[in-house]
C-alpha cells in the first residue's frame, strides 16, 4: 500500500483565496483526521471521519474551514477565503476502527503558505 | 474533554545517555497511548505504544511505562544515537468510545549531541 496519499504537498496563494487539500487514505481503513501543525499550537485535531460520516469538528477554527468525505477513499479540506494565519502543516491520517487497533498512519502533509 | 500535558518541551543529552518524557493525561476512561516521533520536515510516525491493561513494554532501546492511579506515562530512550534527534508526541485516546480520536501532547524537542 501507498500509504495515506495527500495533494498538494505545497501550496502558496494569496489571502483571500480558495484553498482545497485533498487526502486518499489507506484502503481498508474507516476513519480519517484532518489535523493542522504550527509552531505556536503543536498539533491540532480539526476534523474527524468514521464511515464517511463527521463526528467531531469541534475543532475547526471558524466557518471558513470546510471538510468532506464523500467516499471511503478521498477527502478534502476547504479553507475559504484563507487568511495568512491559516499557513501552516496540515497533515491527513487515516486508521482501523477496531476495539483492538488504534495507530493512526499519518499523509506526507501539506505545507501551506497564505501571503 | 481530553487534556495531555507533556514535559519537557526541550531535551538535550549527550549520545549515549538516555532520555526520559513524561505525559499526563485528565481522562481516566483513556486507555491507548501511542508515541510518535516526527523528524524534521516528515510526518508524525507511531515508534511505540502501550494499552491500559499493561504496565510496561520495551521496544529495542525504548519503552513505555504507564501508571493508571497517577494518570501519567513515559517514553524512555536508551543509549541515545543522533538519529534519535526529533520531535516525540505523546497521545491519548478513549480508543473506540472515543472514536479513535487521539488528544496530542505537545511535543518534546529531543536533541543528542555527539
Amino acid at each position: 500500500d501507498a500509504g495515506v496519499i495527500q495533494s498538494p504537498r505545497h501550496e502558496v496563494t494569496e489571502m483571500g483565496q480558495e484553498v482545497t487539500l485533498r487526502c486518499k487514505p489507506i484502503s481498508g481503513h474507516n476513519s480519517l483526521f484532518w489535523y493542522r501543525q504550527t509552531m505556536m499550537r503543536g498539533l491540532e485535531l480539526l476534523i474527524y471521519f468514521n464511515n464517511n460520516v463527521p463526528i467531531d469538528d469541534s475543532g475547526m477554527p471558524e466557518d471558513r474551514f470546510s471538510a468532506k468525505m464523500p467516499n471511503a477513499s478521498f477527502s478534502t479540506l476547504k479553507i475559504q477565503p484563507s487568511e495568512p494565519r491559516d499557513s501552516a502543516v496540515y497533515f491527513c491520517a487515516s486508521s482501523f476502527r477496531d476495539p483492538g487497533y488504534n495507530e493512526q498512519f499519518f499523509g506526507p502533509g501539506t505545507r501551506l503558505t497564505v501571503l | 474533554g481530553e487534556n495531555v500535558e507533556q514535559h519537557p518541551s526541550t531535551l538535550s543529552v549527550q549520545e549515549g545517555d538516555s532520555a526520559v518524557i513524561k505525559c499526563t493525561y485528565s481522562d481516566s476512561a483513556s486507555n491507548y497511548f501511542p508515541w510518535y516521533k516526527q523528524e524534521l520536515g516528515k510526518r508524525p510516525q507511531l515508534i511505540i505504544d502501550i494499552r491500559s491493561n499493561v504496565g510496561e513494554k520495551k521496544d529495542q532501546r525504548i519503552a513505555v511505562t504507564l501508571n493508571k492511579t497517577a494518570k501519567h506515562f513515559s517514553l524512555h530512550i536508551t543509549e541515545t544515537q543522533p538519529e534519535d534527534s526529533a520531535v516525540y508526541f505523546c497521545a491519548a485516546t478513549l480508543g473506540e468510545g472515543g472514536g479513535n480520536k487521539l488528544t496530542f501532547g505537545t511535543g518534546t524537542q529531543l536533541k543528542v549531541e555527539l
